[in-house]
């Protein structure tokens, strides 16, 4: 099956720094991937939608200058999350869908997710 | 827009025992409807999913899910929980022209010996 990676799994920073996490579809291209948050034992909640080649689209009440999603090519998504605090602190988690492919085409594939702290 | 709900968000069995999840859903338009399952400090993935057809969908580790449109509901089931069941499980919808999933609030199982 399709898969997506993530980079980094974990990371820790100070508060006031940017941390980019990289989404990557392997072995498919993605037009589309999209950035969730999931905080500690809740539900996934979608950031945005993040398209190739253009503005990402997001989702009512996520900062867009906070996040900032660029997908530079058809195998790469990448959320910035600028001037990191404490509150920023969350699991962020990145899918795509697969190449339209008969009844697959509202599947979705997740990355591992990438841990972020901010001290 | 479609909202998912969860009834139940611990639910704590013991090995070889049935298990039930419950979710419902709610859309004004057809949706396609998905369970995903997060072991721990892991990904999501997909355990099963309807999309037409028969309402009754299975996964290859013995879970089902059965579609009802009158109750609009899709509740997981597994007659005989495995220890390494434990994990988190979530209900997902996504309208039938849209990727866009709108997850529940994931349901906890704790599989004891």
């Amino acid at each position: 099956g399709a898969v997506v990676s993530q980079h980094p799994s974990r990371v820790i920073c100070k508060s006031g720094t940017s941390v980019k996490i990289e989404c990557r579809s392997l072995d498919f291209q993605a037009t589309t991937m999209f950035w969730y948050r999931q905080f500690p034992k809740q539900s996934l909640m979608l950031m945005a939608t993040s398209n190739e080649g253009s503005k990402a689209t997001y989702e009512q009440g996520v900062e867009k200058d906070k996040f900032l999603i660029n997908h530079a090519s058809l195998t790469l998504s990448t959320l910035t999350v600028t001037s990191a605090h404490p509150e920023d602190s969350s699991f962020y988690i990145c899918s795509a869908p697969p190449p339209r492919a008969g009844s697959s085409y509202n599947e979705q594939f997740f990355g591992p997710g990438t841990r972020l702290t901010v001290l | 827009a479609q909202s998912v709900t969860q009834l139940d968000s611990q639910v704590p069995v013991f090995e070889e025992a049935p298990v039930e999840l419950r979710c419902n859903y709610s859309s004004s338009v057809s949706v396609y409807l998905f369970w995903y399952v997060q072991y721990p400090n892991q990904g999501l993935q997909l355990l099963l999913k309807y999309l037409s057809g028969s309402t009754l969908v299975e996964s290859i580790n013995g879970f089902e899910a059965e579609f009802n449109k009158s109750q609009t509901s899709f509740h997981l089931r597994k007659p005989s929980v495995h220890i390494s069941d434990t994990a988190e499980y979530f209900c997902a919808v996504t309208r039938s022209n849209d990727y866009k999933l709108s997850f529940g609030a994931g349901t906890t199982v704790t599989v004891r010996a």
